[in-house]
């Protein structure tokens, strides 16, 4: 069973038009991350959340913000795409650690987003 | 600050044949090592992890992948690969949730 939801799975928005995109997980886990990926990149991160406590990663430009309503969900706000953030948007927990696992990050589907 | 090179950008291989996908990485201390694999529009689905003991680690999928410290590598193999296993692959190191990322491998299979 999937742990980490992303809906939707592709989004196309306008230059300049607030978009919006969200993450779910099944677990109840504190941290959920959300990463950027350009074509032909690697993952980048963007951002992660401890319980309620928003931690922002240096480069994150201010055009990204994050909203986490509650323990399941998170969301991803662009405030004004430009064409450079279309981009694969990767949401991830850590899980696992419980019963002497070791935790481990998983991620979900991704939305790809298109700016035109 | 800790890091990984992975130095294939694209490696083809005919089906059937053995695979080796190549991660070195650089780590303060007792690094935490994964492979993930990314199909086309997908996400990052997780191989397989080392975090410590048996160097020699088994993942899903049929692949493996071999801890050397003295090398600082963590390379990925599977010794007979399937069309499926078309996809990017990528290392990284650090803990869950602080991973560094390599820029990836793209495998293509060839018929």
């Amino acid at each position: 069973d999937a742990m980490v939801i992303q809906n939707p799975r592709y989004q196309v928005t306008q230059f300049g038009k607030p978009v919006t995109l969200s993450c779910s997980q099944t677990l109840n886990h504190n941290v959920m991350y959300w990463y950027q990926q350009k074509s032909s990149q690697a993952p980048k991160l963007l951002f992660h959340y401890y319980d309620k406590d928003f931690n922002n990663e240096a480069d994150t430009p201010d055009n990204f913000q994050s909203r986490r309503p509650n323990t399941s969900f998170c969301f991803l706000d662009i405030r004004s795409p430009g064409l450079g953030d279309a981009a694969m948007y990767l949401c991830a927990i850590v899980g696992g650690g419980a019963s002497g696992g070791q935790e481990t990050q998983y991620f979900g589907p991704g939305t790809r987003l298109l700016v035109l | 600050a800790q890091s990984v090179t992975q130095p294939d950008i694209h490696i083809t291989v005919s089906e059937g044949a053995s695979l080796e996908l190549r991660c070195n990485y650089s780590y303060g201390a007792t690094p935490y090592l994964f492979w993930y694999v990314q199909s086309p529009g997908q996400g990052l689905q997780l191989l397989l992890k080392y975090f410590s003991g048996d160097t020699l680690v088994q993942g899903i999928k049929g692949f493996e992948a071999e801890f050397k410290r003295s090398q600082s590598s963590f390379n990925l193999r599977k010794p007979s690969v399937h069309w499926s296993d078309a996809a990017e692959y990528f290392c990284a190191v650090g803990p869950p949730g602080k991973l560094t990322f390599g820029t990836g491998t793209r495998l293509t299979i060839i018929p």
